[in-house]
Parts: structure tokens; sequence; C-alpha cells
């Protein structure tokens, strides 16, 4: 167990609709990552967030977005789902905004939009 | 963008034996983790390296940092099929700080 939680951990929904996924970072971590893992493209880094600032962007849609909150959660927001955008989605957290690069994987979203 | 390549992406062995799996960038890095994950589930840290030519031992797992910081390897003595997943390193680049994932090498070590 890494420390760091997402829920929900299954979610289905339909095109064209939104969701949020939601992360609880390790205690004591100041940063959160969001990342996009399909089959083809492997492991997308979408953003990062240290407290409470965005410090880092990735391939993220403008379809998407993310915020982190004063007590360190952090939420992903997606909307106008398309197909493509089934995956897992992870979060993952770290002590400090730069550090050595390590981080802390939570258990997934796995999203799947029909 | 600069890629972190990792070969093969796929390797099946028999328990046993010895294996060595590969990440190699153009890119220079000021520290390098790899990670293990099985499906379904997060990716776990394994270990970090930071320095050139660095060696960290983990049991049956030998990690090297390239001299240059642009590669590293993964070297698994007398592989056990726990130790199928999927192997991923990811490297924080020096140029801008970011940190890029390797796809990954999927290993299935059969009993």
């Amino acid at each position: 167990d890494s420390g760091v939680t997402q829920t929900p951990k299954h979610l289905i929904t339909a095109t064209g609709q939104r969701v949020t996924l939601r992360c609880s970072p390790r205690s004591g971590d100041l940063s959160v990552y969001w990342y996009q893992q399909s089959l083809d493209q492997g492991l997308q880094f979408l953003i990062q967030y240290y407290n409470g600032e965005e410090r880092a962007k990735g391939n993220i849609l403008e379809r998407f977005s993310a915020q982190q909150f004063p007590d360190l959660h952090s939420e992903l927001n997606l909307s106008s789902l398309e197909l493509g955008d089934s995956a897992l989605y992870f979060c993952a957290s770290s002590p400090t905004g730069v550090g050595r690069g390590e981080q802390y994987f939570g258990p997934g979203t796995r999203l799947t939009v029909t | 963008t600069q890629l972190l390549e990792q070969s093969p992406q796929f390797l099946s062995i028999q328990e046993g034996e010895n294996l060595t799996v590969y990440c190699n960038s153009s890119s220079v890095f000021s520290s390098l983790q790899w990670y293990r994950q099985e499906p379904g589930e997060g990716p776990v840290l394994l270990v970090t390296v930071v320095t050139g030519g660095e060696v960290k031992k983990l049991k049956r797992l030998t990690f090297q940092f390239g001299d240059a910081r642009k590669d590293s390897s993964l070297h698994i003595t007398a592989a056990q099929p726990g130790d199928t997943g999927l192997y991923l390193c990811a490297g924080r680049q020096d140029r801008d700080d970011k940190i890029i994932f390797g796809k990954g090498t999927r290993l299935h070590i059969l009993p």
C-alpha cells in the first residue's frame, strides 16, 4: 500500500459526459501527478500540482482540467468524454516539487466510456 | 520530445534464468527510477539511481545507471514467477526537470 488513495476504482459513463476523479496523496507529500495509461500509449503524464499550484503540464487535453485543494487532495475533471478517453488514470504523489523524481502511485481509476 | 526507449518490449523466459532489460535515451537525467507494475494496479517504486555508474542491488535485482546518465539497465538473477510484471523506467531530465516514462518491458516468467 503506497498510501495514495484514488476514488472511484471503476467508472463507466457515456460519451459526452463529465466525470471527476479524486486523489489523496501520501501524508506529508506536497506534489500530486496525474497520468493516463492505455495499452498502446503507455503511461502519459498529464499534469503536476505542488502545494496547490500547477507546476508542470504534459499531454493534457483542453477537455481535461485538474486542481489541488488546500488539504492537498486533487481532482481530475474529464469533460465531453470520447471513446478514446477510456483508460486507467493514475495519481502519484511525492514529498516535494522537484526532488529526485520518486513518485508513489495510487491504485488507479479505470474509466470506461461507452 | 525526448524519449526513454525500453527494450525488449516483451520477454518470456523460464524460471531460474537470468535476464537484463534496458532503458536508453539521448537525454541526460539527474535521476532515474525503476518501477514494477502488475495488471490493474499502480506502478511500485523499486529503486532510484542518481550518480553516473551507480549500481544498486535489491535482492536478485541489480540496477545500473550509465556513466553518462543517459541509460540504465536492470538485471534479474534466477528469475522467479513472482518477478512477472511490467517494468517501467522513468527519468528526471537535466535540461527541464520534467519526468518522462518509458513504455515498459513486459516480463513473464514461466514456472
